[in-house]
């Protein structure tokens, strides 16, 4: 029943490693996102996508690839990992077009890189 | 590009005090939103403000929007150890689909 779903909820992987986190939404939402909140609790937006279109993709080192095989699910892949990836990493879903739109959150995959 | 800043990082308050969080956005916005995220929990919709002065109440909360629709603030009367979290604004720009994140401001509950 869990709205914004994503796996896996703990990480902890070595430097150099090829990870994914996989999000999926039941909520009929169009537009996904991944957000990234680091250990100062800042909430930054990484990318958004719109009917499995990217939309917004910010100051994201290439290594994050998102991919979005349909609106209900959007994943991210991250390449030779980095203990500046430690994070917590949201996946999220709201409606384009709809100003007013509420962004639901995932539960956030805690991300370790040692 | 659009900046939004909260003061203060965080706040400790003894239970019943009150608590006012700061919402500072460096351009005007169509609308705030206001989250609150527990601790080792998600962020999680409160309300939203779209019109200049508009003032919206949610029992001991009461949510701001300035007049000039840039900046917002969150007051919570009388607190309690259920209140403690992160709260976030988070606002967007006209015509904008991006919602940018306030700073947010760590609130902690003596008991």
């Amino acid at each position: 029943d869990t709205a914004v779903s994503q796996t896996p909820k703990y990480l902890v992987t070595q430097m150099g490693n090829d990870k994914s986190i996989k999000c999926e939404q039941n909520l009929g939402h169009d537009t996904m996102y991944w957000y990234k909140q680091d250990s100062k609790k800042f909430l930054k937006i990484m990318f958004s996508y719109n009917n499995k279109e990217l939309i917004i993709n910010e100051t994201v080192p290439n290594r994050f690839s998102p991919k979005s095989p349909d609106k209900a699910h959007l994943n991210l892949h991250i390449n030779s990992l980095e203990l500046g990836d430690s994070a917590v990493y949201f996946c999220a879903s709201g409606r384009a077009g709809d100003s007013g739109n509420t962004i639901y959150f995932g539960e956030g995959s805690w991300l370790t890189v040692v | 590009g659009q900046q939004v800043m909260q003061i203060p990082q965080y706040q400790h308050v003894q239970e019943g005090e009150d608590f006012t969080t700061y919402c500072n956005s460096s351009t005007t916005l169509s609308n705030i939103q206001w989250y609150k995220q527990r601790p080792g929990g998600h962020p999680v919709f409160l309300i939203q403000l779209v019109k200049s002065g508009e003032v919206k109440k949610q029992k001991r909360l009461t949510f701001q929007f300035g007049e000039a629709k840039k900046n917002s603030s969150l007051h919570i009367t009388a607190t309690q150890t259920t209140d403690v979290g992160t709260y976030f604004c988070a606002g967007r720009g006209f015509g904008n689909e991006k919602l940018t994140f306030g700073t947010g401001t760590r609130l902690t509950i003596i008991p």
